[in-house]
């Protein structure tokens, strides 16, 4: 069975740091892009950022490049959001979510996320 | 950046009774659209890839259809546990991979 524990979460003031982590298990870690995609609470869903399975392809949204990175650690099963400058607005559940069998940005499936919350 | 736009924003539905939701992209997608579901305090699960495919487990019940930029999900006869919010995603271009702002499927 896939397992997707994100963790790292929790309340920051606005400009520090956090790192976020996810531990996958149960497929090929290494044959797989990964995602983070974040909910405010109440609202949609935002991608974040994506890594492919080598981290030769990496993509962030606007509204994170230059303050957010993302890496993986294939040895260790491991995925990682390294968020700087947070914002108020950074505040949400940030979730893991493996690329698919099926294609590399659609998600399946999806960690149930670590909560951040930026203060003022 | 590629826009998606999703509707209704709820739809109030009967149990039994059939649910049309509705994506648009702001440029053709081509095939590369999926769908999701979430439920309150859970994470999303997918359920529909490449426009219509279903994903691994997902009931029959649940059919994709449409291509380039007009897309819909139906359910044709809605369960309890059909209740939820439902969500479109395009990565046919990325970066950013976009969804849709999502609708919520209620109880009539």
């Amino acid at each position: 069975e896939v397992q997707l524990v994100e963790s790292g979460g929790g309340l920051v003031q606005s400009g520090r740091s956090l790192r976020l982590s996810c531990v996958a298990s149960g497929f090929t870690f290494d044959d797989y892009a990964m995602h983070w995609v974040r909910q405010v609470s109440g609202k949609g869903l935002e991608w974040v950022s994506g890594i492919g399975y080598n981290s030769a392809s990496i993509g962030y949204a606007d509204s994170v490049k230059g303050r957010f990175t993302i890496s993986r650690d294939n040895a260790k099963n491991s995925l990682y959001l390294q968020m700087n400058s947070l914002r108020v607005e950074d505040t949400a559940i940030y979730y893991c979510a493996k690329g698919s069998n099926f294609g590399p940005n659609c998600f399946d499936p999806w960690g149930q996320g670590t909560r951040v919350t930026v203060s003022s | 950046d590629i826009v998606m736009t999703q509707s209704p924003a709820t739809l109030s539905v009967s149990p039994g009774e059939r649910a049309t939701l509705s994506c648009r992209a702001s440029q053709s997608v081509s095939s590369n659209l999926a769908w999701y579901q979430q439920k309150p305090g859970q994470a999303p699960r997918l359920l529909i890839y490449g426009a219509f495919t279903r994903a691994t487990g997902i009931p029959a019940r649940f059919s994709g259809s449409g291509s380039g930029t007009v897309f819909t999900l139906t359910i044709s006869s809605l369960q309890s546990e059909d209740f939820a919010v439902y969500y479109c995603q395009q990565y046919d271009n990325w970066p950013p991979l976009t969804f849709g702002g999502g609708t919520k499927v209620e109880i009539k």
